[in-house]
């Protein structure tokens, strides 16, 4: 019954490889986020998409791909990655968007990815 | 933009209280959050405080807001070694983005 999952737990990769990560909520929510969490535990949003459509790209680099299939999945691709990618990646999701502030972020349990 | 701060670092001891504090920058959000971090684990929503309220009480937590200063608190009453977490403040700066605090790391010494 798990709200909001994320596959991986754990990415090991080496530098310049392709990997994604996924992410699904079963609440029903309109609302997905990525946010990044760096070794200082730092959280900044990424994207969010509402609707399967791209609302937020808080510059991030082209190398960072969110795709949405559908409302319940937000994945997040990585194309050529680098060093400083490896963090925590957390997936969130909430049932409304613009405007609705008061709308509760419901975080995943993190994907912590390391690049070598 | 929306600036968010909290102290890196509480300790306290077992059975006492626990306070921890943050300051934001924009007043327009109508909620503020607490999110909890246990060690090697995603964020756990913790409580939150609608704006126009000064103090919420929840169980053992009590929240205080006070606009003015534009300061939030997070208030652990009888703290157990099991509160030992990282707790991140988070105001959405009136939008849908969550702008968080670097995060209080509290330790219960038994």
């Amino acid at each position: 019954d798990t709200a909001v999952s994320q596959t991986p737990k754990y990415l090991v990769t080496q530098m310049g490889n392709d990997k994604s990560i996924k992410c699904e909520q079963n609440l029903g929510h309109d609302t997905m986020y990525w946010y990044k969490q760096d070794s200082k535990k730092f959280l900044k949003i990424m994207f969010s998409y509402n609707n399967k459509e791209l609302i937020i790209n808080e510059t991030v680099p082209n190398r960072f791909s969110p795709k949405s299939p559908d409302k319940a999945h937000l994945n997040l691709h990585i194309n050529s990655l680098e060093l400083g990618d490896s963090a925590v990646y957390f997936c969130a999701s909430s049932r409304a968007l613009a405007g609705w502030d008061q709308e509760t972020q419901y975080f995943g349990p993190g994907t912590r990815l390391l690049v070598l | 933009g929306e600036d968010v701060e909290q102290s890196l670092f509480l300790s306290v001891r077992e059975g006492d209280s626990s306070v921890i504090n943050c300051t934001y920058t924009d007043s327009s959000s109508t909620y503020l959050y607490w999110y909890k971090q246990e060690p090697g684990a995603g964020l756990q929503l913790l409580t939150y405080i609608f704006s126009n309220m000064d103090m919420k009480q929840d169980q053992r937590l009590t929240v205080l807001l006070n606009k003015k200063d534009k300061h939030l608190s997070l208030r652990i009453a009888d703290t157990q070694t099991g509160d030992s977490a990282i707790y991140f403040c988070a105001d959405p700066a009136g939008g849908n983005m969550l702008t968080f605090g670097g995060g209080t790391r509290l330790m219960v010494k038994p």
